[in-house]
């Protein structure tokens, strides 16, 4: 079975400093699918990024920017200058090649960006 | 663009009724998934259909259970409401592969009194 863990239940910040969030999953199959989503306070799920597990490259999106290590089996997400539009419930999932569009979430990790 | 539409958006039970869930899909999607999202258990995967099938179930009862329409529409329904079944139930729509991005919807903030 798989999982991911978000071990960071909260995190507050003040405006413009830098947060990484951490990822970490578990699967014993070879080919998956990592992604982030974004959830603020009017509870839609927004995505923000997928890698699969064949694509280690870093990326990055304008302040976001995202570290996979197979190695570590680690997927996080760095926000660079937080701004308090940032605050939300951020998702870590995991798909694998066999489950269809069967998303598996880790627990979610609250980020508080203040003034 | 229209996005994912839930409907409703808030509804009240009480325990022992049933309710039912709409979702509509964007158009040309074909995958729909639902999540149970609740303070305690986070976001769990109830059932994905996809082209009118049952593709996936989660680990849920048999009070939980779904269907598509030809038209990629899905409802979702829960009988006999128990108090736990309170939750934000979300609806994801997708092309249907693993690698597709998945839309969510708003939701529908389900209590059960």
């Amino acid at each position: 079975a798989q999982k991911v863990t978000q071990a960071q239940t909260e995190i507050s910040v003040v405006e413009k400093e830098d947060v990484t969030l951490d990822c970490v999953y578990e699967t014993r199959d070879t080919t998956y699918y990592l992604f982030w989503y974004k959830q603020p306070p009017s509870g839609e799920l927004v995505f923000l990024i997928r890698r699969n597990s064949f694509d280690e490259q870093n990326e990055i999106s304008g302040r976001y920017s995202w570290n996979f290590q197979k190695s570590t089996s680690s997927f996080n997400f760095t926000i660079t200058a937080s701004q308090v539009v940032d605050s939300a419930v951020y998702f870590c999932a995991l798909i694998k090649e066999t489950s269809g569009s069967r998303l598996t979430f880790g627990e979610g990790t609250q980020l508080t960006v203040n003034p | 663009k229209a996005g994912v539409t839930q409907t409703p958006r808030y509804l009240i039970k009480t325990r022992g009724q049933q309710v039912t869930l709409s979702c509509s899909p964007i158009s040309g999607h074909r995958s729909v998934s639902w999540y149970q999202q609740t303070p305690g258990q986070g976001l769990q995967f109830l059932f994905e259909y996809f082209s009118e099938t049952q593709r996936n179930k989660g680990n849920f009862p048999g009070r939980f259970s779904g269907r598509q329409f030809s038209n990629s529409r899905s409802e979702m329904n829960v009988s006999t409401l128990e108090l736990g079944d309170s939750a934000l139930y979300l609806c994801a729509s997708s092309f249907g592969t693993q690698w597709d991005e998945q839309f969510f919807g708003p939701g529908t903030r389900l209590t059960v009194l």
